[in-house]
């Protein structure tokens, strides 16, 4: 596809479960950024990756969150032991560049439920 | 703490009015880039400012980028329906990453 992707685009699970959230970036992007957004806020900053590492994630909340890109294209999200509180959009997006200033593309990201 | 501040939260204006939303920050940024995301969707970038002063016209939006590059606004001239949506400011940091402002909601009325 032209666009970033995110699957599942809606995902509900009960407190205390595990989820894995999937983006396959723009074909090429060497950059892979993971946001959060809530209700009524603006996305928040979660992990950088710059090809298969993770450049920044000083964003992450806690050790429950965890990221992943293996082969420097597809990225899992992954989180742990949910909570109610980690009800929000997590957004994907990717850029070809590898520095500030970039164009981010986002993808529509996956709206997470937690009972 | 919220770095970007943006105004108003909401804003609902008949159709043909101009408008102004602000980004405000007590931060210094390389760049400032002006998103726009409507419901379901995510921000779809509108413009990138990197140097202070710096105007940008795109059709009926004037972007402006302050002088100390701290701050920014958005200027709607003749606002129609389509306008609406969530219109977010994010700053940019070392590293690529970017801080987002809550946004501006705003609603143009036929």
């Amino acid at each position: 596809g032209a666009g970033v992707s995110q699957t599942p685009s809606n995902k509900v699970t009960e407190k205390g479960k595990y989820v894995e959230l999937r983006c396959d970036p723009i074909s090429g992007h060497t950059a892979l950024y993971w946001y959060r957004q809530s209700l009524g806020q603006g996305p928040e900053f979660l992990i950088y990756f710059q090809g298969t590492g993770a450049a920044d994630d000083s964003g992450l909340p806690n050790d429950r969150f965890f990221a992943v890109r293996p082969e420097g294209s597809v990225s899992t999200l992954k989180i742990q032991r949910t909570e109610r509180g980690d009800s929000a959009v997590y957004l994907c997006a990717s850029s070809g560049g590898s520095g500030a200033g970039d164009t981010q593309y986002f993808g529509p990201g996956t709206r997470l439920t937690v009972l | 703490t919220q770095l970007l501040e943006q105004s108003p939260q909401f804003l609902s204006i008949q159709e043909g009015e101009n408008l102004t939303v602000y980004c405000n920050s007590s931060s210094v940024f390389s760049s400032l880039q002006w998103y726009r995301q409507e419901p379901g969707e995510g921000p779809v970038l509108l413009v990138t400012v990197v140097t202070g002063g710096e105007v940008k016209k795109l059709k009926r939006l004037t972007f402006q980028f302050g002088d100390a590059r701290k701050d920014s606004s958005l200027h709607i001239t003749a606002a129609q329906p389509g306008d609406t949506g969530l219109y977010l400011c994010a700053g940019g940091l070392p590293g690529g990453k970017s801080t987002f402002g809550d946004g501006t909601t705003l609603t143009v009325k036929p």
